[in-house]
């Protein structure tokens, strides 16, 4: 298992451009998570999904969207990029074991994405 | 809004026991969780606690959960360098189970030899 992979690695975007950043998990997750991490800020959620077709916004979703075709794939785009949104990107997924069970995520590498 | 707050930095040596804290805001959090970044990757889950547990031990990790004050403490035994990274504390978000997590700021532990 590949578990969860991103792409790109890196990527310098202008003010203005748009991007999708791409994220593919191989472990038959329903849940898939978006999280941006700023220096000394800890993780945000910008936007999470519970299951193909469903997806539902987290703490920080402006400046983002999310699509959820397939169980593996979570892309997140963004739309007019804003140096606001300079930061690295991580996509999480996790299994359902239900509300009385704890819930382990598993992370990407990251994206590191600058907007200048 | 609820809110997880750690200290920002923790520097031990080598063989000596390090103790990063947390506090927490939400009482209804059903699990809470340790992670470990390392430099460059992403996280991973080191250890949790379900909440009507005071305390947990696992090999050299021990968490301890004080559900009156809201403070999560991790403990890690005996040190080592290959300990250094940085440490995130995460509450549930309310007694749902969507796995959506809060996390606190992260405690950077530098091990020295």
């Amino acid at each position: 298992n590949a578990g969860v992979t991103q792409t790109p690695k890196f990527r310098i975007l202008k003010i203005g451009q748009s991007m999708t950043l791409q994220c593919t998990q191989d472990m038959n997750h329903n849940y898939m998570y978006w999280y941006r991490q700023d220096p000394g800020m800890g993780l945000k959620l910008i936007y999470y999904s519970v299951g193909a077709g469903i997806t539902d916004k987290g703490e920080v979703p402006n400046g983002y969207n999310v699509s959820r075709s397939t169980t593996e794939d979570f892309p997140l785009r963004l739309e007019l990029a804003a140096p606001s949104q300079t930061s690295v990107y991580f996509c999480a997924s996790s299994y359902d074991r239900g509300r009385s069970s704890y819930n382990e995520q598993f992370f990407g590498p990251g994206t590191r994405l600058t907007v200048l | 809004g609820e809110d997880v707050e750690q200290s920002l930095f923790l520097s031990v040596r080598e063989g000596d026991s390090s103790v990063i804290n947390c506090t927490y805001t939400d009482s209804s959090s059903t699990y809470l969780y340790w992670y470990k970044q390392e430099p460059g990757a992403g996280l991973q889950l080191l250890t949790y606690i379900f909440s009507n547990m005071d305390m947990k031990q696992d090999q050299r990790l021990t968490v301890l959960l004080n559900k009156k004050d809201k403070h999560l403490s991790l403990r890690i035994a005996d040190t080592q360098t290959g300990d250094s990274a940085i440490y995130f504390c995460a509450e549930t978000l309310g007694s749902s189970n969507t796995g959506k997590l809060i996390f606190g700021q992260g405690t950077t532990l530098q091990v020295k030899p």
